[in-house]
């Protein structure tokens, strides 16, 4: 499994766009970027994933670049109710288990 | 329905009690997982279950037992447990093969679980 590297905290003001970056170097060809959302004290949540360029929904974008060693989650115009944790995962199609790594603390402030 | 339910969604026992944690899913996943999350550390996989059939023990302690009774029910059986074992306990579910979403898992709230 590609481990992943990313920031341990970041902090924002309200209405402002975050990106976080999670570096992934030794991805594999069939491998996804995925990230995941936690609140204090609930089960992660998924937010977004992609393989390659930019995938975009109604809660977050994701930013591939070309040699997938990177990518960025991108939260738009933030609210102190976006203050969580944030897991960068590379998975496996199929039915590899998924494993966290530390995540991202980010922290909106109003 | 796209909700994992765990019960209790707290827990406080002794040393020498037998307990258990429940989790149920009606998704129609076949796969179903146990995580482990200590205070301000990432979740920690325990236990995979693949219809209905254990696939993946990571070196767990036999306190933990886990159980799938069913294709929608998960249970993680305590007994003997020490303090260290004290942390949120996640049940997950997903398709079996996750070949359409590969990083998707479908969590529950968790079981908060304190041994004294």
């Amino acid at each position: 499994l590609a481990k992943t590297t990313q920031p341990i905290s970041m902090d924002s003001y309200e209405g402002q766009e975050v990106n976080i970056t999670c570096s992934h170097n030794n991805i594999a060809t069939n491998d996804y970027i995925t990230w995941y959302q936690q609140f204090p004290s609930q089960g992660p949540r998924f937010i977004i994933q992609g393989y390659k360029t930019k995938v975009t929904n109604e809660v977050a974008s994701l930013f591939i670049p070309a040699d997938r060693k990177s990518s960025t989650l991108s939260l738009p115009r933030v609210s102190l109710s976006d203050t969580a944790v944030y897991y960068c995962l590379v998975v496996q199609s199929g039915n590899t288990p998924l494993v966290f790594g530390k995540g991202t603390r980010l922290s909106v402030i109003a | 329905d796209t909700e994992v339910t765990q019960t209790p969604k707290h827990l406080v026992m002794g040393m020498t009690n037998k307990k258990s944690l429940k989790c149920e899913q009606h998704m129609g996943h076949r796969a179903m997982y146990w995580y482990k999350q200590k205070a301000k550390k990432p979740p920690e996989l325990m236990f995979v279950y693949s219809y209905e059939k254990l696939s993946i023990n990571e070196s767990v302690p036999s306190r933990f037992s886990p159980e799938c009774p069913n294709s929608s029910l998960l249970n993680l059986h305590l007994h003997a447990l020490q303090p260290e074992d004290s942390a949120l306990y996640l049940c997950a579910s997903s398709q079996e093969s996750r070949q359409v979403s590969p990083g998707e898992l479908f969590f529950g709230e968790g079981s908060r679980l304190t041994v004294l």
